[in-house]
């Protein structure tokens, strides 16, 4: 079946610091994926939509400066978090649609990365 | 390997009949179970969760039942309202999350 992992699953940084998350789609091609933020017992948050060779979507109130997107490749995004502060501290998790026949199939999901800024 | 499946990609219920939206995983370490609700174009809704040392969890209209030994977990919806159509996503974790392919919800006035 299709699979998205994460890249790193944990990562613990200081504050001030940037962090990149890698979202792979590992054997299908992706040419839209998402980017969530997930809090304690709470919906999955949408920060952004991220296109193949083009900006990403943010959703109101997502500070694109911060939380910087790129979809270098029909297989992989990157979400960095800028200069970390611990507010920051979540899980975040993306998500990629695969094209099939022509069709857009189903959104599949990644393990999630869990962000702990000090 | 998809360590979360849904393996109904759709269902269809009548108005006022109970649905219900099942989800098998294979990691018997996962602690934590959740289901949400997703509609177009929106990221997925949180709806009901359900920890491992629990079998059953209530929520209105929504029921969440655990089966350990199967590792099986399912969502009832009773009584059914064409509001709830939607996709619904089961999740999994552990140290991570690892979410089902969705199953699509039609309920037919």
């Amino acid at each position: 079946g299709a699979v998205v992992s994460q890249h790193p699953s944990w990562v613990i940084c200081k504050s001030g610091t940037s962090v990149k998350i890698e979202c792979r789609s590992l054997d299908f091609q992706a040419t839209t994926m998402f980017w969530y933020r997930q809090f304690p017992k709470q919906s999955l948050m949408l920060m952004a939509t991220s296109n193949e060779g083009s900006k990403a979507t943010y959703e109101q109130g997502v500070e694109k400066d911060k939380f910087l997107i790129n979809h270098a490749s029909l297989t992989l995004s990157t979400l960095t978090v800028t200069s970390a502060h611990p507010e920051d501290s979540s899980f975040y998790i993306c998500s990629a649609m695969r094209q099939w026949g022509g069709r857009t199939d189903t959104q599949y999901f990644g393990p999630g990365t869990r962000l702990t800024v000090l | 390997d998809q360590q979360v499946k849904q393996n109904s990609p759709s269902l269809s219920v009548q108005e006022g009949r109970i649905s219900i939206l099942n989800c098998d995983y294979t990691n018997s370490m996962f602690d934590y179970f959740l289901w949400y609700k997703k509609y177009p174009a929106e990221g997925p809704t949180f709806l009901i969760s359900i920890s491992s040392i629990k079998d059953k969890n209530e929520d209105g209209r929504f029921t969440v039942f655990l089966n350990k030994s199967a590792k099986h977990l399912s969502l009832h919806i009773v009584p059914s309202q064409p509001g709830d159509s939607a996709v619904y996503f089961c999740a999994a974790s552990g140290n991570q999350f690892y979410f089902g392919t969705g199953t699509s919800l039609t309920v037919i006035p």
